[in-house]
């Protein structure tokens, strides 16, 4: 069964603070994704990476920075936490060069920043 | 700039009702529309309607795309509690590698 794992399902986190959020997928896509998931505002693209060792910004990339060393692994980094990062934390994956066939979701990390 | 709207954002109904949702988009060179599911953990996949596939069954749910229109609709007959959930849209451009998200539907289904 294909899978994107999520290090942490819950996370709370001071202000200023240095955040780690992991991912890791075993289906050897090249295709990795960050989103955030705000209510009424549905999910929206944070970073995105076609390959090891790239990466795209995408609409909301202010405030957070990713790391793609190895295929299978893509972190999500906040530099410096503040509260109005709190939000849900959704990984995907998708199999491709220049295309798009779907993806497959992590199950979420929901940050609290406090 | 792509864009997908959805509608409405929430929706309360009994089980057993029927109920539309809607999915309109605005995306440079359209390659595909998806839906998925999302309940308390990951999303997950529905349907992916294309150019040569705008009509998709499965169970007692159903898409359909309008390319005219530049929409597409998720039916879902005899609600039960286990629909309730977050519906996602979402539309990928051809060559964007990447996936355009609406707001999602916020269904929940009464006993």
């Amino acid at each position: 069964d294909v899978k994107v794992t999520q290090s942490s399902r819950y996370l709370v986190k001071r202000t200023g603070e240095k955040v780690f959020l992991e991912c890791v997928q075993d289906m050897d896509h090249e295709n990795m994704f960050w989103y955030r998931q705000d209510p009424g505002l549905g999910l929206r693209l944070i970073y995105f990476s076609y390959d090891v060792k790239m990466k795209e910004k995408g609409d909301i990339p202010e405030g957070y920075s990713v790391s793609r060393e190895k295929k299978e692994r893509f972190s999500l980094i906040l530099e410096s936490a503040s509260t109005n990062q709190t939000s849900m934390y959704l990984c995907a994956s998708s199999e491709g060069q220049g295309q798009v066939y779907g993806y497959t979701f992590g199950s979420g990390t929901r940050l609290t920043v406090v | 700039e792509d864009k997908v709207v959805q509608s409405p954002l929430s929706l309360v109904v009994h089980e057993g009702d029927t109920v539309t949702l809607n999915c309109s988009y605005e995306v440079t060179n359209f390659r595909s529309l998806l839906w998925y599911k999302q309940e308390k953990k990951a999303p997950t996949f529905l349907f992916m309607l294309t150019s040569s596939g705008i009509e998709k069954k499965s169970g007692r749910l159903s898409s359909i795309l309008d390319k005219k229109e530049l929409s597409s609709i998720l039916n879902i007959t005899a609600t039960q509690t286990g629909d309730s959930a977050i519906y996602l849209c979402a539309v990928e451009a051809s060559g964007a590698q990447k996936l355009v998200f609406g707001q999602g539907t916020r269904l929940t289904i009464n006993p």
